[in-house]
Parts: C-alpha cells; sequence; structure tokens
C-alpha cells in the first residue's frame, strides 16, 4: 500500500522565520511528487517534482526532491502570517490509473 | 490556469435525502476527474476516479450505491450522495487535470462541499 508521511505535523514560527518541512514516500510505480497548500478550503497547487536534485523555486517557496532517499521538502523563506496553512504532500503512482496519496499535512502557524 | 469549480460549496440536508454536487472543469478538458473526503484534521482519502463515458473506479470500502458518479462529459462530473446519513457530514473535494499526451499534470482541486447531513 502507497504511504507518504509529512513532519512536523504541526510548526509554529514567527514571521521572518525559515521553515524546512518534510515529505517521504513509498510509492508504487512513482511518477511524480506533488505539495499544496491548503487554507479554509481546498488545497492549492504549489510543485510538482519529478527528477531528483532540479529545485523549484516559486517566490518564498523552494522545494527539492531525492529520489534516491524518497524524500521531498519544502521551504519557506522569510516566513509570513499568509503562509499559515496546511502543507500537503502527495505522491503520484503512475501506471494506468491515476493516483495521488496524500500526506497528513504539516499545520503551519506563523506568528507576527 | 486550469480552473475546477465545484457546487454547491455548502449544503445541509435531512437524513434520508439525496444530495448532488457538481464538478466542472472551468478552462481545460478533464477525461479523468476524482472525488475525495477529508475528515476534520486529517488527509484527503481518494474516493472514487470519475471517467468520462464510463463507470467510476471505486476505492476499497467506499459503497459505489451509496455515492454514486457521473462524468457525462470532459468538463463536468457529478457526485449524489444518496440517503445521506448524520455519518456522511464531511468535506468532499474535486478534483481535476488536464488531458495532457504525457499524463503528467498536476491536480487541481475545487473549492470544496461541506455537507452537514442533520
Amino acid at each position: 500500500e502507497d504511504k507518504v508521511v509529512q513532519s512536523p505535523l504541526s510548526l509554529v514560527v514567527h514571521e521572518g522565520d525559515t521553515v524546512t518541512l518534510n515529505c517521504s514516500y513509498e510509492v508504487t510505480n512513482f511518477r511524480s511528487l506533488l505539495w499544496y497548500k491548503q487554507e479554509k478550503k481546498a488545497p492549492t497547487f504549489l510543485f510538482m517534482l519529478t527528477s531528483s536534485g532540479i529545485e523549484k523555486k516559486s517566490g518564498r517557496l523552494s522545494s527539492i526532491l531525492d529520489k534516491k532517499e524518497l524524500f521531498s521538502i519544502l521551504n519557506i523563506t522569510a516566513t509570513q502570517t499568509g503562509d499559515s496553512a496546511v502543507y500537503l504532500c502527495a505522491g503520484h503512482s503512475g501506471g494506468s490509473n491515476y493516483k495521488l496519496t496524500f500526506g497528513k499535512g504539516t499545520l503551519l502557524t506563523v506568528n507576527p | 490556469g486550469a480552473v475546477v469549480s465545484q457546487h454547491p460549496s455548502w449544503v445541509i440536508c435531512k437524513s434520508g435525502t439525496s444530495v448532488k454536487i457538481e464538478c466542472r472543469s472551468l478552462d481545460f478538458q478533464a477525461t479523468t476527474m476524482f472525488w475525495y473526503r477529508q475528515f476534520p484534521k486529517q488527509s484527503l482519502m481518494l474516493m472514487a476516479t470519475s471517467n468520462e463515458g464510463s463507470k467510476a473506479t471505486y476505492e476499497q470500502g467506499v459503497e459505489k450505491d451509496k455515492f454514486l458518479i457521473n462524468h457525462a462529459s470532459l468538463t463536468l462530473s457529478t457526485l449524489t450522495v444518496t440517503s445521506a446519513h448524520p455519518e456522511d457530514s464531511s468535506f468532499y473535494i474535486c478534483s481535476a487535470r488536464r488531458d495532457t499526451r504525457l499524463g503528467n499534470s498536476p491536480l487541481h482541486f475545487g473549492n470544496g462541499t461541506r455537507l452537514t447531513v442533520t
């Protein structure tokens, strides 16, 4: 059974701090690793990673994948209160059926 | 961008009634759409995969007669919760991905439907 584990489950920081969120995965026929941000409603797409060692960056957020260690991290620098959310990691298994297995998420709280 | 619209955003219904939730891909075609369920402080659990023009594929433990899925066009999938009970109260989220030749586009989610069964 596919499994995605995120750590920590929750994190409280102050504005301006840098945070690193972790995601390990065991996914059959692995195709890609995706990161989403979920505030009050549905998740919004952040990154999709398919290759090891290539950092993807969007503003203060960046992410990288290690396919050998089955691991990904999401970094947020200079955090702002608007970064407060649940960050979800999902493993995409390929094959005939497209399937995403989600981790439980990391609840990030950024205090002013 | 890829926009997925879900309606209604919240619904309250009485036990025993049925509720229909719509999911539309607004600016792209989606042969496949996905229905997730999320309990408070839990992750998203895939319920079923909706396939345009054919039967949905349900995950283990999901009752197909209770959660009816119809995917009649390349931009619309519906989930009907039949004979709803209080334990069906949850946050239901649909998602879709743009049809691409390589099949590697990310999922985009609707805003979810908060269902409360009284």
